[in-house]
């Protein structure tokens, strides 16, 4: 069985750019969400896909896009990139629909920062 | 919006003692998870509760959730340096899998 995997490990990127991270879900599960951790903090709820469709979206602005593919893998966007943007961005897999879990796994995680 | 506490949020101690952190809110949940994280990682899952006062067991860490499903606790019996790392719960509800995260407690075992 294959984990969760995230990539890039680290990224730094200039205010004002744009970033993509990408996240590949274990194998058998169908949703992915996706989560913000700053320094010293708990990670955040950003969004979740489940079935390639957008499941839910925590507290953040337009400019954090995502997408799900068929084969369940998963990317984050980012446009505009300010410099309260550098974090931790954790992705999550779980198995969604009638045979949901409460249980999510997750990636290593894509360190992000903005100079 | 729901939240949950955790505290302490720091906690040093010498290798072989006890110790127990705490996870609260004013808030119902369908279920708690507990996680634990080193740097640079994300977090393992180490245990989900789901039955109010449910009791769960992980070779010398005990967890349990609130009869209120409002609060749970994790207790370390003799703590190996190991066990040092960030410690979060979060909870859940049926039929929407964002998981809120608590605060964290950040422990850490002297040898």
């Amino acid at each position: 069985e294959t984990g969760v995997t995230q990539s890039p490990t680290h990224l730094i990127k200039t205010r004002g750019q744009q970033v993509t991270l990408r996240c590949s879900s274990q194998s058998g599960h169908n949703t992915v969400s996706w989560y913000q951790q700053a320094l010293g903090q708990g990670p955040q709820f950003i969004f979740q896909y489940y079935r390639e469709e957008e499941n839910g979206r925590g507290n953040f602005p337009p400019r954090f896009s995502g997408l799900q593919f068929p084969n369940y893998s998963s990317e984050l966007n980012v446009n505009a990139l300010e410099l309260d943007d550098s974090a931790l961005y954790l992705c999550a897999s779980s198995l969604g629909g009638l045979a949901a879990t409460y249980e999510q796994y997750f990636g290593p995680g894509t360190r992000l920062t903005v100079t | 919006t729901q939240l949950l506490e955790q505290s302490p949020q720091f906690l040093s101690i010498q290798e072989g003692e006890n110790l127990t952190v705490y996870c609260n809110s004013s808030s119902v949940f369908s279920s708690l998870q507990w996680y634990r994280q080193e740097p640079g990682e994300g977090p393992v899952l180490l245990v989900t509760v789901v039955t109010g006062g449910e009791v769960k067991k992980l070779k010398r860490l005990t967890f349990q959730f609130g009869d209120a499903r409002k609060d749970s606790s994790l207790h370390i019996t003799a703590a190996q340096p190991g066990d040092t790392g960030l410690y979060l719960c979060a909870g859940a509800n049926f039929g929407n899998e964002k998981l809120t995260f608590g605060t964290g407690t950040r422990l850490t075992i002297i040898p």
